[in-house]
């Protein structure tokens, strides 16, 4: 198994620019999650599912975007992208109440 | 609201040396208490979580709920222990994890 997996690793947007932040895992996990990490302050949750079909808001969605069209996969869309999403961004699934696997994260810049 | 605090964002110890992270938290029901360990340029991964009771990598975490605290502990500091060290908490049916902030643990020579 490849677990989760995040594309791409690295990328630099200029503002007002979009793109879609790719994840996919391959264990068949029914909840999946994006955090963003920014220095000094942990992990905030953007979106998360609990099934294909199924999304919900987290702590800090605004400027964000996320469907689930499939199990494997769960995009996050950035439709015009601003300074302040400068950050590492960290896709997750889990199956029930088991581990949290986390994805190896994307950095974006925003400039 | 839930929250998690760690009270130290930065954590130098000698090798060998006791070394203990702090972590507090907030919740009104019964929540579920995890520490994750992030190393250099990896992705986050879980050390440990309450229910389990285990000790990892000679790790160990108590859940403390009269001080709501679930501090990370190891008697000696190893140089590869050097890492990110986020506590993180869920609650509900969700698994929604909510982290604190890190604690940047650095074992020196």
């Amino acid at each position: 198994n490849a677990g989760v997996t995040q594309t791409p690793k690295f990328r630099i947007l200029k503002i007002g620019q979009s793109m879609t932040l790719q994840c996919t895992q391959d264990m068949n996990h029914n909840y999946m999650y994006w955090y963003r990490q920014d220095p000094g302050m942990g992990l905030k949750l953007i979106y998360y599912s609990v099934g294909a079909g199924i999304t919900d808001k987290g702590e800090v969605p605004n400027g964000y975007n996320v469907s689930r069209s499939t199990t494997e996969d769960f995009p996050l869309r950035l439709e015009l992208a601003a300074p302040s999403q400068t950050s590492v961004y960290f896709c997750a699934s889990r199956q029930g109440d088991n581990e949290q696997f986390f994805g190896p994260g994307t950095r974006l810049t925003v400039l | 609201a839930q929250r998690v605090t760690q009270p130290e964002k930065l954590l130098s110890v000698f090798k060998g040396a006791p070394v203990e992270l702090k972590c507090n938290y907030s919740y009104s029901g019964s929540p579920e208490l995890f520490w994750y360990v992030q190393y250099s340029r990896q992705r986050l991964q879980l050390l440990l979580r309450h229910i389990s009771r285990e000790s990892i990598k000679g790790f160990t975490a108590d859940l403390n709920k009269g001080e709501t605290s679930f501090h990370l502990k190891k008697p000696f500091a190893q140089e590869e222990d050097s890492a990110m060290y986020y506590c993180a908490l869920t609650g509900g049916s969700n698994y929604k994890l909510t982290f604190g902030k890190g604690t940047l643990l650095t074992v020196n020579p």
